[in-house]
């Protein structure tokens, strides 16, 4: 069965740096998100990705935040400078255009950890 | 106001018995769509059910169904028969606007179900 997967499972990083979390969705969804969930608390959404562009984001997705499709299977988040606040499990999330519900897909998760 | 309510933060139920899990909703737009995930100790996202503004049937998958009550503006989840591996977190969710264009999703707090052996 088809699933989204994410690389790295861990990372942890110091504050100010960047990092990118990686995402393969499935091979034949058009749709890509991003969602954070810091540890006990509820899933955000933080954006949406059809057609090589964002289609919606969130409040949370500032300057700091973007996102890319640098080949026709990956999808990135970039985190330019990451702040503390940045800890939390990363979500990526494909979903295929014209289904009835449009059912998304979660991966596993990437779990940053900013020290 | 939150789009998404999940007002137990914590269940439990008797393993084989039937649980329900709250979820209301709020949202202006005519075209949505109902979602329920679980998420066990290990992390991921696993999609249960889903329920579209229009659908004129209650939506079932297995031992999941969804009590949409749409004047109500809510979307329950019930699992029959409870087993052990239910034991997770359960998030509600809903999608606004047209699929077929950028839709953004919402989610609940979540309830911790703990299934009793």
């Amino acid at each position: 069965e088809p699933e989204v997967t994410q690389t790295p499972s861990h990372q942890v990083t110091q504050m100010g740096q960047e990092v990118i979390l990686r995402c393969v969705p499935i091979s034949n969804h058009l749709y890509f998100y991003w969602y954070r969930q810091i540890l006990g608390q509820k899933v955000e959404f933080l954006v949406s990705f059809y057609n090589n562009e964002i289609s919606e984001k969130s409040e949370i997705f500032d300057d700091q935040f973007s996102v890319e499709r640098p080949d026709g299977s990956n999808f990135t988040l970039k985190i330019r400078s990451t702040k503390l606040e940045d800890s939390a499990m990363y979500f990526c999330a494909s979903s295929e255009f014209g289904q009835g519900g449009n059912e998304q897909f979660f991966g596993p998760g990437t779990r940053l950890t900013v020290l | 106001a939150q789009k998404i309510t999940q007002t137990q933060p914590g269940m439990f139920v008797q393993e084989k018995e039937a649980v329900t899990l709250d979820c209301t909703y709020d949202t202006s737009d005519p075209s949505y769509g109902l979602f329920w995930y679980k998420q066990p100790s290990s992390g991921e996202m696993i999609f249960l059910i889903y329920q579209g503004s229009y659908d004129q049937q209650n939506a079932t998958e297995g031992r999941y169904s969804l009590n949409f009550q749409k004047a109500r503006k809510s979307a329950n989840l019930v699992i029959s028969a409870s087993q052990l591996g239910d034991s997770a977190m359960y998030f509600c969710a809903m999608r606004e606007g047209n699929p077929n264009t950028g839709n953004q999703f919402y989610f609940g707090t979540g309830t911790s179900l703990t299934v009793i052996p």
